[in-house]
């Protein structure tokens, strides 16, 4: 059982290029979320599903778009790379209902 | 804005000490939940007490809520070092479900 994993671990990207942070579990949950996390600002919630088909936004959703084509994949893009963007981000995944989410183990971006 | 706001935000006992963490929050609430995080790795989950509890044990956890005062505590019993890491409060607002906010962190160092 893998639980969420996040794809890539580290990524650097350049100012004004665009990727994609990739998100998958496989616990049939139902809600997914983005946060990023900052030294000293804890998480921040980016966006959420609460199913397949259905997304919304979190606190601070600029810049960051999102899918959920199916109940597995959360992919999170960035459009337009920006230093601000600079963050660990983590994905996580919960039942729903009971709200005690699981976590990947985050990926590491950089941008110059 | 973060709901949750830990304190300490650092935190050093030797080992076998009682560590203490507290988190404030703004509005009133579902659940309140403490998460642990080792440095570079996603957060765990540890303990979730729901807002008409008002202490909730876990092993050497022990937490307590008091939605009068919107803060909680998480009290870890004869620490060791392998309980180094960042902890956590999240709360999910009374009225909004599916917007979990986390606090900043405390960070805790157990010396052998």
């Amino acid at each position: 059982n893998a639980g969420v994993t996040q794809t890539p671990k580290f990524q650097v990207l350049k100012t004004g290029q665009s990727m994609t942070l990739q998100c998958a579990q496989d616990m049939n949950h139902e809600y997914m979320s983005w946060y990023r996390q900052d030294p000293g600002m804890g998480l921040r919630l980016i966006h959420y599903s609460v199913g397949a088909g259905i997304t919304d936004q979190g606190e601070v959703p600029n810049g960051y778009n999102v899918s959920r084509s199916t109940t597995e994949d959360f992919p999170l893009r960035l459009l337009s790379a920006a230093p601000s963007q600079t963050s660990v981000y983590f994905c996580a995944s919960s039942p729903g209902g009971q709200w005690t989410l699981h976590f990947g183990n985050g990926t590491r971006l950089t941008v110059t | 804005s973060q709901q949750g706001e830990e304190d300490p935000q650092a935190l050093s006992i030797q080992e076998g000490e009682n560590a203490t963490m507290n988190c404030s929050y703004k509005t009133s609430i579902n659940n309140l939940q403490w998460y642990r995080q080792n440095s570079g790795r996603g957060l765990v989950h540890l303990i979730l007490i729901r807002s008409n509890e008002r202490e909730k044990h876990s092993g050497r956890l022990r937490v307590t809520l008091d939605t009068s005062k919107k803060s909680s505590s998480l009290l870890i019993t004869a620490s060791r070092a392998a309980d180094t890491a960042s902890y956590f409060c999240a709360t999910d607002a009374l009225l909004e479900n599916n917007d979990m906010r986390f606090g900043a962190g405390t960070r805790l160092t157990v010396k052998p």
